[in-house]
């Protein structure tokens, strides 16, 4: 079965200070993994994933298959950054399996 | 820049009526998919749908439900007879390979 974990419902950073929002997986393969996020009033929409090793709108995410973590570092937090996030994955079965997600709001 | 559309934004029915919520996919997807959020919980996978037919579905998806691509462009979710817990917000996402999904705004369903 593959299950992701996002522990933080709620996370609140000021302005201009480093951001991590926290992912742990649970899955015995090779999985695919992402961050979607869904700024107030949108639809969910992807914000990067694993395999492209992007880094958009400031944001980064390195898969630790030891840890089976995929956290999501952003090192100055704007208050555009504010949104809801999920962390994903996809395993051998094609269906993606979201974690809860975590509220990020970003302080002046 | 294409994108998923959902209709209706929001619906209201009584308990054990018949309900289908309409998607219009990105005209080159191949794969379809439809997920719910009951407020306050995740999202939660329901089904895809690749090739004219079902590939996966979850659980929560029973013999109440169904999917449909009745004309090549529209893809549509039926809940055949509602319950109360069946209230939850339905994203429609599609896909060209099994990489990014793309969502619709979802239609927000209230059973009474």
């Amino acid at each position: 079965a593959q299950r992701v974990t996002q522990p933080e419902k709620l996370l609140s950073v000021f302005k201009g200070a480093p951001v991590e929002l926290k992912c742990n997986y649970s899955y015995s393969g090779s999985p695919e993994l992402f961050w979607y996020v869904q700024y107030s009033r949108q639809r969910l929409q992807l914000l990067l994933r694993h395999i492209s090793r992007e880094s958009i709108k400031g944001f980064t995410a390195d898969l630790n298959k030891g840890e089976t973590s995929f956290h999501l570092k952003k090192p100055f937090a704007q208050e555009e950054d504010s949104a809801m996030y999920y962390c994903a994955l996809t395993g051998s079965a094609r269906q993606l399996t979201f974690g809860s997600g975590t509220q990020l709001t970003v302080l002046p | 820049e294409p994108e998923v559309t959902q209709t209706p934004s929001h619906q209201v029915t009584q308990m054990g009526q018949e309900v289908i919520l309409r998607c219009v996919p990105i005209s080159n997807h191949l794969y379809f998919y439809w997920y719910r959020q009951i407020l306050g919980q995740k999202v939660e996978f329901l089904v895809s749908f690749y090739n004219n037919e079902i590939s996966e579905k979850s659980e929560i998806f029973d013999d109440q439900f169904s999917v449909e691509r009745p004309d090549g462009s529209n893809f549509t979710l039926k809940i055949r007879s509602t319950k109360l817990e069946d209230s939850a917000m339905y994203f429609c996402a599609s896909a060209v390979d099994t990489g990014e999904l793309f969502f619709g705004e979802g239609s927000r369903l209230t059973v009474l």
